[in-house]
């Protein structure tokens, strides 16, 4: 079993709804990441976080809110939303170690649906 | 440069067989090279990873083998089995935190 922990499993939203997607980690990681994945596609980095402070933004839309409130959580705000915005959530962590593997442990997701 | 080309796309093998899977990347900055596989409705998870010191590593019946100077990598499935039935993703590292995932491939092991 995964863990990292991701709640809600699933989550119906509309356009003009305000949600949140939630993950833990107790694994002392320092680095926590959101992906986005498509169906039958690769995940796709949306954010980074390294000792608690963005580190990577990959020019997501401001719709997409990311929180760190500290090492063990990490949050994705949500508002407005398209339904192009459907997907499957990935909450990823890691240790943020230069130069070394580290492996990055993913949670089992998040599925958003947006209508 | 940031591209990773992944090959096949999918792939159908009789339980026993031995699917191989390949990499090719341009970045010569990559300094990771991890293979996850995805079950359907499951985030991916680490299969096995290796340096780019090294050409080959096993872990169970799953093999990398690593080209540096060909800039490819592959990995191979021993004795394969229905269980093994995912999407296969290579992930290059550029960088602490990026890692470049290829476009996947679909293996189904029939039994």
């Amino acid at each position: 079993d995964t863990e990292v922990t991701q709640t809600p499993k699933h989550l119906v939203m509309g356009m003009t709804n305000k949600k949140s997607l939630k993950c833990e980690q107790h694994m002392g990681h320092r680095a926590m990441y959101w992906y986005k994945q498509k169906a039958k596609k690769p995940p796709e980095l949306m954010f980074v976080y390294s000792y608690e402070k963005l580190s990577i933004n990959e020019s997501v839309p401001s719709r997409f809110s990311p929180e760190c409130p500290n090492s063990s959580l990490l949050n994705l705000h949500l508002h407005a939303l398209q339904p192009e915005d459907s997907a499957l959530y990935l909450c990823a962590s890691s240790h943020p170690v230069e130069g070394a593997g580290n492996t990055i442990y993913f949670g089992e997701g998040s599925w958003l649906t947006v209508v | 440069q940031q591209q990773v080309k992944q090959s096949p796309q999918s792939l159908i093998v009789q339980k026993g067989g031995i699917p191989i899977i390949n990499c090719a990347y341009e970045n010569t900055a990559f300094d990771y090279f991890p293979w996850y596989q995805q079950f359907p409705g499951k985030g991916p998870a680490l299969l096995i990873a290796i340096r780019p010191d090294v050409s080959e590593k096993k872990e169970g019946r799953f093999t990398i083998s690593f080209n540096k100077s060909a800039k490819q990598f592959s990995l191979h499935i021993m004795d394969s089995q229905p269980g093994d039935s995912a999407t296969y993703f290579c992930a290059p590292r550029a960088g602490t935190y990026k890692y470049i995932f290829g476009t996947g491939t679909r293996l189904k092991v029939l039994a």
